[in-house]
């Protein structure tokens, strides 16, 4: 089955810095790769997500890139607020099959 | 009104206590799912509902029971749990397969 792996376990950056995350996958057949944000005491929210047909997607200041070849994809959040303060998950789908990194613990340090 | 509904959103039971968790989307989505999310380890798929049947299983113990009487209601029947069990349940909802989850906020199951 899929493998997902997520780097670092723990980020603390300061308020206005860029923050990146890093995941690999194992299973070429993954064609989905969405990243959630967990704030305490709530599930998991998407933030962004690729496919494997596009390299790169933007939105505001998050972006994710996707590299198909080494299987690995990363979420890039740019100018980190208090507010980005949170535990953020990347995943690999397959079908109905969703395959979730162990997460990333953001502190964005005022 | 939210996405996707969750309750109760605490509960805590005895391992002979017979209890259900609830889900409700009011997303119109297809798809519903059963996530299991501990401490230090990645989201584990338990169940998967696709128009109301059941398409996965991820070797999920039979003391969790799922039932989805229709694409809007999903249902985790729970009996004779075991303390690892203790865990936050999350469910989600998706208009299909391959398409963004929502999840629910979750329901923080402690067993005793």
């Amino acid at each position: 089955g899929e493998n997902v792996e997520q780097h670092p376990s723990t980020l603390s950056v300061q308020e206005g810095d860029s923050a990146v995350i890093k995941c690999t996958y194992s299973d070429s057949a993954s064609n989905y790769f969405p990243w959630y944000k967990q704030e305490l005491g709530k599930g998991p929210q998407l933030i962004i997500d690729i496919r494997s047909n596009v390299g790169e997607k933007k939105d505001q200041r998050i972006a994710v890139t996707l590299n198909k070849t080494a299987k690995h994809f990363s979420l890039h959040i740019t100018e980190t607020q208090p507010e980005d303060s949170a535990v953020y998950f990347c995943a690999a789908s397959i079908g109905n099959q969703f395959y979730f990194g162990t997460g990333t613990s953001l502190t964005v340090i005022p | 009104e939210t996405g996707v509904t969750q309750t109760p959103r605490h509960l805590v039971m005895g391992m002979t206590n017979k209890k259900s968790l609830k889900c409700e989307q009011h997303l119109g989505h297809n798809a519903m799912y059963w996530y299991k999310q501990s401490a230090k380890k990645p989201l584990e798929l338990m169940f998967v509902y696709n128009f109301k049947e059941q398409t996965e299983n991820n070797s999920v113990p039979s003391r969790f029971s799922p039932e989805c009487p229709n694409s809007s209601h999903l249902f985790l029947h729970l009996h004779t749990l075991q303390p690892e069990d203790s865990a936050l349940y999350l469910c989600a909802s998706s208009q299909d397969s391959n398409q963004p989850q929502h999840f629910g906020d979750g329901t923080r199951l402690s067993i005793l």
